[in-house]
């Protein structure tokens, strides 16, 4: 079943304490992507990735790191989370040649509930 | 940056009528995505545009690179129907993996 997969779904840490949420996609998808969303804000971009080892900066990307070491995985890292980091994660992705004739389709991941006490 | 803005924010239903939920931009675009949110949080991607119209059921989607604004429609409204519905972009200029969202529409669809 094509399907992209975030772990874990639910994270309640504390401030400073470094943690990382996985993403792993089947589809063989060159593009992916993470997005956190909040009560009157919406969804946000953070990072992006077009292809193994290239990665970009969404709209939200401080506090957040990410890597591209294989197509499958692209994981979320927070080094020191702190409050204003609790939020709703999604991690998402396409075939990269979005908008040029082929399926474009995003397929999202279930979301992770993240809180930082 | 582009301003994605759609209206209305909230909109109840009953069953089978017709829906309409609006999305316009600031900036010209390369695509414009319109995805569904469940109640249970799940996201699933219902169109990509770039131009014109497209249907898929009983959803149509339209777009006026023009007047920069997209139009999302379903007919026959039922309550299943009931989610957020999430206007996102791409900028025209911008990196392609750039996407700006919406705020989202709540649509509740009563029986």
């Amino acid at each position: 079943e094509a399907q992209v997969t975030q772990n874990p779904r639910y994270l309640i840490t504390v401030t400073g304490k470094k943690l990382t949420v996985t993403c792993s996609q089947n589809m063989n998808h060159e593009y992916m992507s993470w997005y956190r969303q909040d009560p009157g804000l919406g969804l946000r971009q953070i990072y992006y990735s077009m292809n193994v080892e290239v990665t970009d900066k969404g709209d939200v990307p401080e506090g957040y790191k990410v890597s591209r070491k294989e197509k499958r995985n692209f994981p979320l890292i927070l080094e020191s989370p702190s409050p204003n980091q609790t939020s709703l994660y999604f991690c998402a992705s396409s075939p990269r040649r979005v908008d040029r004739g082929r399926s474009n389709e995003q397929f999202f991941g279930p979301g992770t509930r993240l809180t930082v006490l | 940056k582009n301003e994605v803005e759609q209206s209305p924010q909230n909109l109840t239903a009953q069953e089978g009528e017709f829906i309409t939920i609006n999305c316009s931009y600031s900036v010209g675009i390369s695509a414009l995505h319109w995805l569904q949110q469940h109640p249970g949080g799940g996201i699933v991607s219902l169109f990509m545009l770039s131009s014109g119209k497209k249907k898929h059921g009983r959803l149509i989607a339209t777009i006026n690179i023009q007047e920069k604004h997209s139009s999302l429609h379903i007919t026959a409204s039922h309550p299943r129907d009931s989610a957020v519905y999430i206007c996102a972009v791409r900028d025209y200029g911008g990196s392609q993996g750039n996407l700006i969202f919406g705020k989202g529409t709540k649509l509740s669809v009563k029986p």
